[in-house]
């Protein structure tokens, strides 16, 4: 069975230092991972996947097989960046679209 | 283009009674997925659909059920509730089997007395 653990409930940085939200995973296969965000009154929605390996509003994540953690950063927040973060984990096989979300992380940027 | 639609917004049920909560996908997508979302507590995965056909499922009890339609919205129906149910549900739809790539609903809201 796969796991996600985003160790943090909670982080708070000031506007214009660099940012990391943390996601480790256990899967024991080649899995897919994502990010996805909720901005306040919004809906969950994608902000990145690593298969992809671009770059979102100035986010970038690389998946590290050998760590097995897929953390999120930003060179330099912005307050608009405040939100619930999710760290999600597609497995192969027939596990068609399940994904396994972790509990998510509360990021608060301060002016 | 039309967003992931979700009805009833909130809802209040008691134990034992059924409940039938409704999805209509975005445009354009094929799949359907189902989450649980409890206080505090990242989405888990109840189900997915594919061409009407249920073709994931998540460590949830039978008496959660869903339906895929033709012109690919959705129901979860869930029987004999629990205080547990109460939670928030989300349905995301997307293109293709496999993606992991969703588009969320804004939820609905079941408490269960």
């Amino acid at each position: 069975a796969q796991r996600v653990t985003q160790p943090e409930k909670l982080l708070s940085v000031f506007k214009g230092a660099p940012v990391e939200l943390k996601c480790n995973y256990s899967y024991s296969g080649s899995p897919e991972l994502f990010w996805y965000v909720q901005y306040s009154r919004q809906r969950l929605q994608l902000l990145l996947r690593h298969i992809s390996r671009e770059s979102i509003k100035g986010f970038t994540a690389d998946l590290n097989k050998g760590e097995t953690s897929f953390h999120l950063k930003k060179p330099f927040a912005q307050e608009e960046d405040s939100a619930m973060y999710y760290c999600a984990l597609k497995a192969g096989g027939t596990s068609y679209g399940k994904l396994t979300f972790g509990q998510g992380t509360i990021l608060t940027v301060h002016p | 283009e039309t967003g992931v639609t979700q009805s009833p917004t909130h809802l209040i049920k008691t134990r034992g009674q059924q409940v039938t909560l409704r999805c209509s996908s975005q445009s354009g997508h094929n799949t359907v997925s189902w989450y649980q979302q409890a206080l505090g507590q990242g989405p888990q995965f109840i189900f997915q659909y594919y061409r009407e056909e249920e073709n994931g499922r998540g460590n949830f009890p039978p008496r959660f059920s869903g339906l895929q339609f033709p012109n690919y919205s959705s129901e979860l129906n869930v029987n004999a509730l629990e205080l547990d149910d109460s939670a928030l549900y989300l349905c995301a739809s997307g293109w293709g089997i496999n993606t992991g790539e969703l588009f969320f609903g804004e939820g609905s809201r079941l408490t269960v007395l």
